[in-house]
């Protein structure tokens, strides 16, 4: 089936730092979307990319939808303890499906005070 | 609003047992999933209803059984458990199909099958 690759699988960084992840697919997307897992809690979802290049911030989250439609970004700036927890992208393989996204793996972020 | 709960949070099962998972919103959702979430994986869809009295088969519906009987409540049912099936579970909720529209999730059920 297909697959997304979320990159990297997890990061340990100080708190202040800036953070960047990737997912990229072997095949187009018509929708990303970018979700966070806390601890003991489901997915909520951050920022959701509708059309190729489309820019799009939620505070201090930024998020890109690839220009070849295979790829997305986020990033965190200026990190805090709180935004600690799991971040997942998904997405929309353009399967004309009922809503059916693909997961990617996760990246598992660490913030040191 | 609730949003989407999950009933139970943790489950332990013995191989060869029967369980079921209730998953109920209150947002007046047509559209319910079941996922599970595997270590090192993304979130698999297991089944999922586009509205009451129906349910479709998602990527890895083997050994899971569903049910719709209310719009408000997504039943997913294990006949008989195994160790492979030990997991978290999360149901989700969307007003629509459209990938436009969010997914809402429950906080999981952490089962595990020994």
């Amino acid at each position: 089936g297909q697959q997304l690759n979320q990159s990297p699988q997890s990061m340990f960084i100080q708190e202040g730092e800036d953070v960047s992840m990737n997912c990229t697919s072997s095949s187009i997307f018509n929708t990303w979307l970018w979700y966070k897992q806390d601890p003991g809690e489901g997915p909520v979802l951050l920022i959701a990319l509708y059309k190729a290049g489309e820019l799009t911030s939620n505070g201090r989250l930024t998020a890109q939808f690839g220009i070849t439609r295979k790829d997305s970004f986020l990033n965190i700036s200026a990190s805090i303890p709180s935004d600690v927890g799991i971040y997942f992208c998904a997405g929309d393989p353009f399967s004309g499906g009922y809503n059916k996204l693909i997961f990617g793996a996760g990246t598992r972020l660490a913030v040191h005070p | 609003n609730a949003g989407v709960t999950q009933t139970p949070k943790f489950r332990v099962l013995k191989t060869g047992q029967s369980m079921t998972l209730l998953c109920a919103q209150d947002m007046n959702h047509e559209y319910m999933y079941w996922y599970r979430q595997d270590p090192g994986m993304g979130l698999r869809l297991i089944h999922y209803s586009v509205g009451e009295g129906t349910t479709a088969k998602g990527e890895v519906p083997d050994g899971y059984n569903v049910s719709r009987l209310k719009k408000q409540n997504f039943l997913l049912g294990l006949e008989s458990a195994a160790p492979s099936q030990t997991s978290v579970y999360f149901c989700a909720s969307s007003l629509t199909p459209s990938s436009t529209d969010t997914q809402y999730f429950g906080p999981g059920t952490r089962l595990t099958v020994l």
